[in-house]
């Protein structure tokens, strides 16, 4: 039973563009979700995080947005760049096990020149 | 800083072989994780080490499958014997707290496969 789903394998946006990934859960007791973003050959790398106690976290061109009572978050990536090309998973961890991360399996973005 | 680091990159083995996979984390962790990326089942935690002690070990496969953390600065996942649908890839990832609050750092990972 997948805990942390995204939907959508694929999304592919114009250069300048928003890109919006979308994440949901089923697990109430999640209290921290984060971003990660993968490119080919390497390791997922840490994007951004937030949590449950809030809404909406801010970094530069990302913003991750949390809807609890939807049980659904999304990254937003204003304005996209081609370098943005990669897999983002979203994340998810919970009270006394927060260093266990339950990941989603993942969106390809690709940004079009 | 190196980063984590993995070793081999890539292993290609005969089903029933033994594979140690190999880890160093970043100087200064005490946290280190083995997760592993396959189709089906997305990226898993195998094993969880703090202070080089096993903590939660509750997503390994199978007996056949075991890791050591022998000190701060190195860590082996060994799959023996190997079958092939343990192929996939393993990344170690290390964090300097345990906790997943900032993200852990992921090596680059290494690709098994076991025909």
């Amino acid at each position: 039973d997948q805990q942390v789903k995204q939907n959508s394998p694929s999304l592919s946006v114009q250069e300048g563009r928003i890109s919006i990934l979308n994440c949901d859960y089923t697990n109430s007791m999640f209290d921290y979700f984060l971003w990660y973003k993968k490119y080919p050959a390497e390791g997922p790398t840490f994007l951004i995080s937030i949590s449950s106690i809030k809404d909406k976290n801010e970094d530069g061109r990302f913003t991750v947005f949390l809807n609890k009572s939807a049980k659904h978050l999304s990254l937003h990536i204003v304005p996209s760049q081609p370098g943005d090309s990669a897999v983002y998973f979203c994340a998810a961890s919970e009270g006394d096990s927060s260093y266990k991360l339950i990941f989603g399996s993942g969106t390809r973005l690709l940004v079009r020149p | 800083d190196a980063g984590v680091i993995q070793s081999p990159r890539h292993e290609v083995t005969e089903m029933g072989q033994e594979v140690t996979l190999r880890c160093k984390p970043i100087s200064g962790h005490n946290s280190l994780f083995w997760y592993r990326q396959t189709m089906m089942r997305g990226l898993e935690l195998l094993i969880y080490f703090n202070n080089n002690v096993p903590i939660d070990d509750s997503g390994m496969p199978e007996d056949r499958f075991s890791a050591k953390m022998p000190n701060a600065s190195f860590s082996t996942l060994k799959i023996q014997p190997s079958e092939p649908r343990d192929s996939a890839v393993y990344f170690c990832a290390s964090s300097p707290d345990g906790q997943g609050f900032y993200g852990y750092t992921f090596g680059s990972g290494t690709r098994l496969t076991v025909v």
